[in-house]
């Protein structure tokens, strides 16, 4: 089945750091979404992105569409503790509504 | 804001018991979808539902699992036969008709099974 790489898997940052991550993979995707998710809570949605090339920003977090349609990247600038989490990718394919999600990247900050 | 709904929380039962896992999408949504994680992995598909009728499956929903909208605000996911394997964290979620809005799915908290 469709496959969506992302890395790195897990991050150790001092807070005030800036942290970015990316999905990507050899199939393309015509949406490609990003979500966090913490302990024991659902994945919540951060920022939707629908075409190649669009960058989108909500609030410290930047993420952006690939060119080639196969990847994706998210970025937090000035990382705070409230940031802690799993960030996962998930695209969404011409063919189908399926979400196809990415193994997610673990946020940790360094005390 | 609205939000999506799930209970319960928590749900122990014996392996091979029947579960039913209750949501409450946002209101003014018509697509809904179940997923399910198991503990430190990453999310997975189960099926999707929209006009009263399952729009797609995955190859984890097999003839134990089925879902029903018994009326306009429920969607539940039944396990008829659980087994040890079936222990997660089902997640649904629901997403709008507009066609921008479909692609964006809600998740509601989750439901933590645990099949002994």
């Amino acid at each position: 089945g469709q496959q969506l790489n992302q890395s790195p898997q897990s991050m150790f940052i001092q807070e005030g750091e800036d942290v970015s991550m990316n999905c990507t993979s050899s199939s393309i995707f015509n949406t490609w979404l990003w979500y966090k998710q913490e302990p024991g809570e659902g994945p919540v949605l951060l920022i939707a992105l629908y075409k190649a090339g669009e960058l989108t920003s909500n609030g410290r977090l930047t993420a952006q569409f690939g060119i080639t349609r196969k990847d994706s990247f998210l970025n937090i600038s000035a990382s705070i503790p409230s940031d802690v989490g799993i960030y996962f990718c998930a695209g969404v394919m011409d063919s189908n509504y399926q979400l196809i999600w990415g193994a997610g990247t673990k946020l940790i900050i360094k005390p | 804001e609205p939000e999506v709904t799930q209970t319960p929380s928590h749900q122990v039962t014996q392996m091979g018991q029947e579960v039913i896992l209750r949501c409450v999408p946002i209101s003014n949504h018509l697509y809904f979808y179940w997923y399910r994680q198991i503990l430190g992995q990453k999310v997975e598909f189960l099926v999707s539902f929209y006009n009263n009728e399952i729009s797609e499956k995955s190859e984890i929903f097999d003839d134990q699992f089925s879902v029903e909208r018994p009326d306009g605000s429920n969607f539940t996911l039944k396990i008829r036969s659980t087994k040890l394997e079936d222990s997660a964290m089902y997640f649904c979620a629901s997403s709008g008709y507009r066609f921008r809005l479909t692609y964006e799915q809600y998740f509601g908290p989750g439901t933590r099974l645990t099949v002994t």
